[in-house]
């Protein structure tokens, strides 16, 4: 399993500024993900944080908007980019330390943006 | 297109009583269906899954059961208790490369157990 701590928990921001969300987990994985789950609604995937290399991005979602740092195999950070109340959200880190051998993907707390 | 769709939406269930939550998967590469917990303010927890070797999983009160000719699977709540009340999320992916690596979830179930 893994331990994923994210921060902030939760924040308040202004249209037009950025945040970063950082993630931090409590063992080496090979995969991590970011989400997006709007209230009361499902996950959606944002992208692939690769070590070492640029994020794979899903389908609606850019890196000028999202951009995706991951130093190492621990930790990675997700930056919504000039704000808009559409992004007000639950942002979710996730990791799955068995890589492609097993499916088990595991979850932070999430992180509640509030964009006004 | 929904690869994965999760009924019902919401479902309100007498203590003691059986929850029953049903998925269906379209992409017969999925080999992995996991469901997921989630209580307000949290992010989902992995509760149970099941490869498509079995035909039914067991983890205390909780059973997955999978129908693969079908392509169904399904999450069943023995003797359900208040504390079970959350959103379920039924998902599927496929274990090893290639490009269905990517767990996709279903819609989530609103469960409330009444005391």
């Amino acid at each position: 399993s893994a331990v994923i701590s994210q921060k902030p928990s939760r924040d308040i921001c202004q249209r037009g500024t950025s945040l970063t969300i950082q993630c931090q987990v409590d063992s080496q994985v090979t995969m991590m993900f970011w989400y997006r789950q709007q209230p009361g609604q499902s996950l959606t995937l944002i992208a692939t944080a690769n070590q070492g290399s640029e994020a794979t991005y899903e389908s609606g979602f850019v890196i000028d908007k999202f951009p995706i740092s991951r130093p190492n195999l621990t930790f990675s950070t997700l930056t919504v980019s000039n704000m808009s109340p559409e992004d007000s959200s639950i942002y979710l880190c996730s990791a799955r330390p068995g890589g492609f051998r097993t499916g088990e993907l595991f979850f932070g707390e999430g992180s509640r943006l509030t964009v006004l | 297109q929904q690869q994965v769709k999760q009924s019902p939406q919401s479902l309100i269930v007498q203590k003691g009583g059986i929850s029953i939550i049903n998925c269906a998967y379209e992409n017969t590469a999925f080999d992995y269906f996991p469901w997921y917990q989630q209580f307000p303010g949290k992010g989902p927890a992995l509760l149970i899954a099941i490869r498509p070797d079995v035909s039914e999983k067991k983890e205390g009160r909780f059973t997955i059961s999978f129908n693969k000719s079908a392509k169904q699977f399904s999450l069943h709540i023995m003797d359900s208790q208040p504390g079970d009340s959350a959103t379920y999320f039924c998902a599927a992916s496929k274990i090893g490369g290639g490009s269905n690596y990517k767990l996709t979830f279903g819609k989530g179930t609103l469960l409330t157990v009444n005391p």
